[in-house]
Formats: structure tokens, C-alpha cells, sequence
């Protein structure tokens, strides 16, 4: 089975840097998600990681590490738009099938 | 290119009752999966085609089933509703030659109440 662990909740202010972390245990593993999801609405697919390192993309950025399982969502500049829920997921070994994490709510303040 | 389309977006049932949901993938895409999000849950993941065939089936009862057609559109069914299927269906498309999770895009989805 495949089971993944992130914070509930994280708080920052506008302007400031935020690290989810998420920390895995599977089967089998292909490769590491990112997902953010406003309330109401459908999940949004923000980075992949299939290999150790960091991946950037603008002010996002993901960083995976395998041999500990362990990876993390870096958003920087902080924005109110930034408010959302963030998944993180891992792709079993066929490729098929996504497991996610609970979700991390982050609340963005002025 | 349209985004992934899902009909109904909303759905009222009664227990016992049986319900259909539709999914139309982005143009092109082969690869169609289904989940369900509750509050209590969170994001599970019921199960993925390609090809109209079934690739993998997450953890759930015999009354959630589904279909994917030649033109990659896929309906999910479940039967005898149960209170507790009440939820928010999300179905995602996949390129074809890519691993599922590294370019996933997310239909809106479908909020069903069971009363």
C-alpha cells in the first residue's frame, strides 16, 4: 500500500516563503506530485518529480529526494491567491494510478 | 484546447438509487482516471482507463464500476447508493504517453448528495 504524510495547515503572510513538506511510504513509486486545489474548486496540477532534485517553475518549485522519501512544495513571494489546499501524490510503479496526501490548507494574511 | 468536461455537476439522490457520470477528456488524451474527495477522506483514487480497458482499480466496493468508449469519453456507475457515497467525483486525463502523474488535468467535477 502507499501512504502519504503532510502538514493539515500552514500560515504565512503575503510576501513570505513557504515549505510543505510530504514524506511518503509505498510499494512503488514512479514519482512525486504537486497539486493545488481552491475551495470549490477542481484540483490543479502544479509539478512532477521523478528524479532527486529541485524542479522550479516560476515562483514554485519542488524538490524530491528518494532515497528518503521525502519531498517538499517551496512557494515563494507569497500571494492572497496563493490560499488554497496542496496535494501532494505519488505515482505508483505501472504509472496508472495517483496516491494522494491529505492535503495541506495554507492561509496566506496580509 | 477545451479542458476536461464533466456532466452532471450537480446530482441529488436517494439511497438505493443508482447514478451515471460523465467525463470527456482533453482532445487527444487516452488515459481517463476517477476519484473521489470527501472531508473525511480526502482525495481517493477509484480507478483509471486507457484504451477502454481498466488499468487499475483503487479500494472500493463492487457497486463503483466504469467504462471508457473508443472516443477515450468514460462513464462511472455506482449502484445501491449508499449515504456515505456522497461526495465530490473528479475525473482527470492523462497524454497518452505520459505516467499519469506527470501531467494530470482535472475535470471540475461532479458534487453528489445522497439523502
Amino acid at each position: 500500500g502507499q501512504s502519504l504524510e503532510q502538514p493539515s495547515e500552514v500560515t504565512a503572510v503575503e510576501g513570505a516563503i513557504v515549505q510543505i513538506n510530504c514524506t511518503y511510504q509505498t510499494s512503488g513509486f514512479y514519482g512525486l506530485s504537486w497539486y493545488q486545489q481552491h475551495d470549490g474548486g477542481a484540483p490543479t496540477f502544479l509539478s512532477y518529480n521523478a528524479l532527486d532534485g529541485l524542479e522550479e517553475t516560476g515562483r514554485f518549485s519542488s524538490f524530491l529526494s528518494r532515497s528518503d522519501s521525502y519531498g517538499y512544495l517551496l512557494l515563494q513571494e507569497l500571494q492572497m491567491k496563493d490560499s488554497a489546499s496542496y496535494f501532494c501524490a505519488v505515482t505508483n510503479n505501472a504509472g496508472n494510478m495517483l496516491t494522494f496526501g491529505g492535503g495541506t490548507r495554507l492561509m496566506v494574511k496580509p | 484546447k477545451a479542458g476536461v468536461t464533466q456532466t452532471p455537476r450537480y446530482l441529488i439522490k436517494t439511497r438505493g438509487q443508482q447514478v451515471t457520470l460523465s467525463c470527456s477528456p482533453i482532445s487527444g488524451h487516452r488515459s481517463v482516471s476517477w476519484y473521489q474527495q470527501t472531508p473525511g477522506q480526502g482525495l481517493q483514487f477509484l480507478f483509471e482507463y486507457f484504451s477502454e480497458t481498466q488499468r487499475n482499480k483503487g479500494n472500493f466496493p463492487g457497486r463503483f464500476s466504469g467504462r471508457q468508449f473508443s472516443n477515450s469519453r468514460s462513464e462511472m456507475n455506482v449502484s445501491t447508493l449508499e449515504l456515505g457515497d456522497s461526495a465530490l467525483y473528479l475525473c482527470a486525463s492523462s497524454p497518452s504517453l505520459r505516467q499519469v502523474g506527470e501531467t494530470q488535468y482535472f475535470g471540475p467535477g461532479t458534487r453528489l448528495l445522497v439523502l
